[in-house]
């Protein structure tokens, strides 16, 4: 059982590129996250969703885009990165949200932009 | 807006003592909270639950609620070492979603 899983694991970009951050969960969880995480900071929303097809924005959504198209896959897009994105990001899962629906996180993706 | 807040620390404790963290929340209809354990370069961890008022107990964590208050802390009994990290209170918001603190870093000295 896989549960979360994240790539890449680092990432190098320079200013203006776009990539793709990649997160596929295997436990059949609708709801799943994307969180950014600056030193201190703590962890910021960018965008959820709540199954296939639905997706919302969070606290940070500018400057990224999302999909849903199947259950497992929630990949987070980066268009244009800038400096300011540079962070680490981490999607998470859930069954749904409560008492024993705490999130399983994937092991995050490094990102520097410069 | 809605705000979850913890001290930053660090909170030292020393091997075997109790580490007692703590975790205020802003939004009063808030229904679901929970403590991750994050070590240093890693992915947050869930290790407590909690959603009714008093304590909940599951090893050595203990997870303690007052909703009147707004707060949420966690115990650690008999600390250890392998205790130290940074601790996330996490407070549901809303319907689908969490609003994490910046959390608490733990050094247990040995």
């Amino acid at each position: 059982n896989a549960g979360v899983t994240q790539t890449p694991k680092f990432r190098i970009l320079k200013i203006g590129q776009s990539m793709t951050l990649q997160c596929a969960q295997d436990m059949n969880h609708n709801y799943m996250y994307w969180y950014r995480q600056d030193p201190g900071m703590g962890l910021k929303l960018i965008y959820y969703s709540v199954g296939a097809g639905i997706t919302d924005k969070g606290e940070v959504p500018n400057g990224y885009n999302v999909s849903r198209s199947t259950t497992e896959d929630f990949p987070l897009r980066l268009e244009l990165a800038a400096p300011s994105q540079t962070s680490v990001y981490f999607c998470a899962s859930s069954m749904r949200q409560g008492v024993n629906y705490g999130y399983t996180f994937g092991s995050g993706t490094r990102l520097t932009v410069v | 807006q809605k705000e979850v807040e913890q001290n930053s620390g660090p909170l030292s404790v020393p091997e075997g003592a109790i580490a007692s963290l703590n975790c205020t929340y802003s939004d009063r209809v808030s229904q679901s909270f929970f403590w991750y354990r994050q070590y240093s370069g890693k992915s947050p961890e869930l290790i407590m639950s909690i959603y009714s008022n008093g304590d909940k107990e599951d090893g050595r964590f203990t997870a303690q609620l007052n909703k009147a208050s707004q707060y949420v802390s966690l115990l650690i009994r008999d600390s250890q070492p392998s205790d130290s990290a940074t601790y996330l209170c996490a407070v549901g918001s809303g319907t689908y979603k969490y609003i994490f603190g910046t959390g608490t870093r733990l050094k247990v000295l040995a």
